[in-house]
Formats: structure tokens, C-alpha cells, sequence
């Protein structure tokens, strides 16, 4: 069975702090998601990666296969980037995504 | 835009009803997934489907079936609602299996 566990699980922060939110894996897998939810809204997909780094916008995801180890960081963070952020990897058969339990995101201004 | 709705953002029923929860995609996307959403536990996989009339349980089915008569609409049924199922209910679709999932917004439902 894959765990998929994220740190921390609640996260406040000042507008314009650097951002990093962790998330680490059992078994060993092809690829890794992270996806965001807003309050009251629905989940959307942020990267996929299977080595190395991704950026969009403020957003870079950084994955290391070996460590079995994901982080999300949000580089000077907005009032807007507060949300649950969710990472997911597939389950020890490759026959489903397993989610953590997210962690939940509050950028004061 | 790609998009997948749902029938319902919020929904309340009562203990023993039937209840169907309805999702479309306009993607044209074979795999289709319905979750649950409840807080600490993170999304838990209920049932899903790789293709028209083709379906597989996931870790939680009991309590539920699901039936996918056409490629975009996948139907989620409580056959007889209770409490214990009061939680966000979550649709998705996606080409690869387990590549990008495009997720529906949600029903909020609640079983008094």
C-alpha cells in the first residue's frame, strides 16, 4: 500500500513569504500530482512530474525519485494562494491515484 | 473549456432514500471516477470506469453502485442513503489512467 503523507497539515503565513509544503510517498512510482481546491470550489491540477522540477508562475513542484519525496513551493504568496494543496501518487498496483490528506493554506495580508 | 459537472453543488436527504448523484464530462475522456471528501481523511476512491458499462470498486463501495450507460455520464447511486455518507462527493475524468484528473465542483451531501 502506498502512504502518501503530507506536512504540514495547516499552514499560515504573511503575504509575500516563501512558501514550502511537503509531501513524501511509500512506494516507489512513475509519476507525482499536486493539485489545489479553493474554499467551496473544485480541485484543479497544478503539475505532474516524474523527475526533477516544474514552475508555473509562483509555483515550482520538485520531485526526488530516490528520497520518495515531493515539495510544493510558492514563492511571494498572495492572499489568493490560500487553498488546500493536495498531493497524489499512485497506489502500490498502479491501479488508482492515492491523495494525502492535503494541507490547508492561509496567506494573511 | 473542458469541463465536468455535476447534477447537485448541494443536496439533503433523508436516511433510507434512494439517491442518485449525476456526473457529465464533454471530453471525451474513457476513465471516470467518483470520490469522497471528508476532512483528515483527504479524497478516498468509491468506484470508477475505463470504459462504457465497465466499472471497478474502489476502497470504499459499500453502500454504493455507480453505472456509466454513455461515455460522458457517470451515475452514482446510494442505494439506501445514511448518515455515515454525509460528505463531499467528487467527479473526475482523465485520458490516462493515472495522468491528470479534471475534476468536477463537488455535491455537498447531507443525509439527516
Amino acid at each position: 500500500k502506498n502512504e502518501v503523507e503530507q506536512s504540514p497539515q495547516n499552514l499560515t503565513a504573511q503575504e509575500g513569504e516563501f512558501i514550502t509544503i511537503n509531501c513524501s510517498y511509500s512506494v516507489g512510482i512513475s509519476a507525482l500530482h499536486w493539485l489545489q481546491q479553493h474554499p467551496g470550489g473544485g480541485i484543479v491540477s497544478l503539475f505532474m512530474l516524474s523527475s526533477g522540477k516544474k514552475k508555473h508562475g509562483r509555483l515550482i513542484a520538485t520531485i526526488n525519485i530516490q528520497e520518495k519525496h515531493s515539495s510544493l513551493h510558492i514563492t511571494a504568496s498572495h492572499p489568493r494562494d490560500s487553498a488546500v494543496y493536495i498531493c497524489a501518487a499512485p497506489g502500490e498496483y498502479g491501479n488508482k491515484l492515492v491523495f494525502g490528506a492535503g494541507t490547508i493554506l492561509r496567506v494573511k495580508s | 473549456d473542458v469541463k465536468v459537472t455535476q447534477s447537485s453543488r448541494y443536496l439533503v436527504k433523508r436516511t433510507g432514500e434512494k439517491v442518485f448523484l449525476e456526473c457529465v464530462q464533454d471530453m471525451d475522456h474513457e476513465n471516470m471516477f467518483w470520490y469522497r471528501q471528508d476532512p483528515g481523511l483527504g479524497l478516498r476512491l468509491i468506484y470508477f470506469s475505463y470504459d462504457v458499462k465497465m466499472k471497478e470498486k474502489g476502497d470504499i463501495p459499500e453502500g454504493y453502485s455507480v453505472s456509466r450507460e454513455k461515455k460522458e455520464r457517470f451515475s452514482l447511486i446510494l442505494e439506501s442513503a445514511s448518515t455515515n455518507q454525509t460528505s463531499m462527493y467528487l467527479c473526475a475524468s482523465s485520458t490516462d489512467f493515472l495522468g491528470e484528473q479534471f475534476f468536477g465542483p463537488g455535491t455537498r451531501l447531507t443525509v439527516l
